[in-house]
Order: structure tokens, then C-alpha cells, then sequence
């Protein structure tokens, strides 16, 4: 069964200090997985798309990795404006376009 | 306007009352979808549209009806419904289904069954 995992669920950050969200996944045949950003009372907002192991992408403090089991989301000298949920999903091969999504991280930054 | 608009934001409704959630997008896709988002748990597919056919139903009661007259607009209709139903009902359109492209969402509206 196609699953996704993220960790933590939360994580407490300061201002500058940098870290890591994971997503672990199985999945049968990877088509993309696929990292979004939601704030509270918001839809989530597409960041990255990543197709391939080895692959990499980034944005501002944002950068996306991708293994043959998961992705991390490396954010860099975090602001409190990075403060949100993120959620990780994927999509497989002959699956018609479906997202199977994980739990999401919530972020918090403090200054 | 641009991007996944969703209305109302917000829906308060009895469990015997009708109403009916919209969306339109203008991005020019081709694939949209309904989403369930329940509190600390992963978003739910409900319903996938593809060139306006439906191509997929998650398993979905009954008491929730899709409709998708075009490609830039799809509705759904609700009617007697339970307190579980309460949540954030999300939006999401595509190039088309067939696509590795991202889907993208609107902002959801809120249902509240009282």
C-alpha cells in the first residue's frame, strides 16, 4: 500500500536556526513527489516538485531532496515568516493522478 | 481573477439542509479535484474530474455529489449530512489527470454541521 510519513509533526524553531523535515515513503513506481506549504485558513500552496532520486530544488531558505525512500526539506537561517504547515505528497505511476498525502510538519519560528 | 477559487469560505448547515460548495479555477486545466481536510490528519482524494468525466470516487457517501459542467468549474452538492463531515473541503486543479504536474488548490471552504 502507497504510504507517506512525515516527522516530526511539529518543530519548534528560533529565528536562523536551521533544520530538516522528512518525508519517508513507499510507493509503487515514484511518478513525483511533491511538496506544498499551507497556512492556517489557506488551501496548501505548491513549492517543489521533485521526479527522480538524486534531484534537488530550492527556493529563497528552501531546498528539497529526494532518495529512492525519502525526501528532506532543508530550510536555511529560518524567519518567522516560514512559520506554516508543510506537507509532503506523492504520486505513483498508473494511479490517474492522485496525491497520497502526508500528516504535515508544523513549523513554528520564533524570533 | 487567478488561480483556484473556492465559495463560500465559510458554510454553517443542519443535517438536513442542501447546499452546495463551488469552485472555479482559472488556469487552464483540464483535471480538478475535491479534497477532504480533517483536523491532524492527511488530506482525503474525494473526487477526481478529468475533461469533465468523472474518473474517480473515493469511496464517497452518497450525501456528497460531484458535479463538473466544464472544465474550469466543479460544484459539490450536499445534502443530509453528519457532524463527522465537518471540515475543510479543498479544491485542486491540474493540467489533466494524466499529468506529473502539480495540482493546485484553492483556499477551501469551511463546513461546520451543526
Amino acid at each position: 500500500e502507497d504510504q507517506v510519513t512525515q516527522s516530526p509533526e511539529a518543530l519548534r524553531l528560533q529565528e536562523g536556526e536551521s533544520s530538516s523535515l522528512n518525508c519517508s515513503y513507499t510507493v509503487s513506481g515514484l511518478r513525483g513527489l511533491f511538496w506544498y506549504r499551507q497556512d492556517p485558513g489557506k488551501g496548501p500552496e505548491f513549492l517543489f516538485t521533485l521526479y527522480s532520486a538524486g534531484e534537488e530544488k530550492e527556493k529563497e531558505r528552501l531546498k528539497a531532496t529526494l532518495t529512492k525512500k525519502e525526501s528532506f526539506l532543508h530550510i536555511t537561517a529560518p524567519k518567522p515568516e516560514d512559520s506554516a504547515t508543510y506537507l509532503c505528497a506523492v504520486q505513483a505511476h498508473n494511479q490517474g493522478g492522485k496525491l497520497i498525502f502526508g500528516q504535515g510538519t508544523e513549523l513554528s519560528v520564533k524570533p | 481573477e487567478t488561480g483556484v477559487t473556492q465559495t463560500p469560505r465559510h458554510l454553517v448547515m443542519g443535517m438536513t439542509n442542501k447546499k452546495s460548495l463551488k469552485c472555479e479555477q482559472h488556469l487552464g486545466h483540464n483535471a480538478m479535484y475535491w479534497y477532504k481536510q480533517s483536523a491532524k490528519k492527511p488530506l482525503e482524494l474525494m473526487f477526481v474530474y478529468n475533461f469533465k468525466e468523472q474518473t474517480e470516487n473515493n469511496s464517497v457517501p452518497s450525501r456528497f455529489s460531484p458535479e463538473c459542467p466544464n472544465s474550469s468549474h466543479l460544484f459539490l452538492h450536499l445534502h443530509t449530512l453528519q457532524p463527522e463531515d465537518s471540515a475543510l473541503y479543498l479544491c485542486a486543479s491540474s493540467l489533466d489527470r494524466g499529468s506529473n504536474q502539480p495540482q493546485h488548490f484553492g483556499d477551501g471552504t469551511r463546513l461546520s454541521i451543526l
